[in-house]
């Protein structure tokens, strides 16, 4: 039973390129969650997708940054024209559509973005 | 507005002492609680979780936390620390299902031989 898969788990990118991050949620799991890590912070929300659908999006940067969930496929998070302060973890997590356990999620291994 | 503490960000721990790591809550809603430990360069794994009922929850591997809703308190406690637990520690607080979890920064545990 595979855990929540991201990919790549390094990724190093030059000012101005894309950034494409990729999360598989847990099997069963139709709820995926992106949260972004500085050094030295904690975790922080960014957004919250469904299949097809962004159901809350409060974290996001206005700019630069999207993400989806595809009917078919993993979840991506996009981030245009990358700068030095996009470097850091970003993390998916999943949970289960509903009932009390659906309060849990289940993290990824993340992927960490170096901007030189 | 809602945040979670934790105020200790670096803890020295001898092997075999007793931990307690101390994170507090504001959080209009029912809170959820939960405590994440996160090895360098990994993910994070959940160590356990409260929901309601028993203020006092087990753990994976001897970790045990007591929610006290007069302190907005939710610390974590080991009674043996080994050398495997070095690793940063995360409180977290969220509410029903589809909502963001809030983390707090984060304390490292050092454990000393």
């Amino acid at each position: 039973n595979a855990g929540v898969m991201q990919n790549p788990r390094h990724l190093v990118r030059r000012r101005g390129q894309e950034a494409r991050l990729r999360c598989s949620p847990m099997k069963g799991h139709s709820h995926v969650y992106w949260y972004r890590q500085l050094p030295e912070e904690g975790l922080k929300f960014m957004v919250y997708l469904q299949k097809e659908n962004i159901i809350d999006e409060s974290g996001m940067p206005k700019e630069r940054f999207s993400a989806e969930f595809p009917k078919e496929g993993p979840s991506i998070l996009r981030i245009q024209q990358v700068v030095r302060g996009d470097s850091a973890a970003y993390f998916c997590a999943s949970s289960l559509t509903s009932g009390r356990a659906a309060n849990e999620q289940f993290f990824g291994p993340g992927t960490r973005l170096t901007v030189l | 507005a809602q945040s979670v503490t934790q105020p200790d960000i670096h803890i020295t721990v001898s092997e075999g002492a007793s931990l307690e790591l101390r994170c507090n809550y504001s959080y209009g809603a029912t809170p959820y609680l939960f405590w994440y430990v996160q090895s360098p360069g990994q993910g994070l794994q959940l160590l356990l979780k409260y929901f309601s009922g028993d203020t006092l929850v087990q753990g994976i591997k001897g970790f045990e936390a007591e929610f006290k809703r007069s302190q907005s308190s939710f610390n974590l406690r080991k009674p043996s620390v080994h050398w495997s637990d070095a690793a940063e520690y995360f409180c977290a607080v969220g509410a029903q299902a589809g909502t963001a979890l809030i983390f707090g920064k984060g304390t490292t545990l050092s454990v000393s031989s």
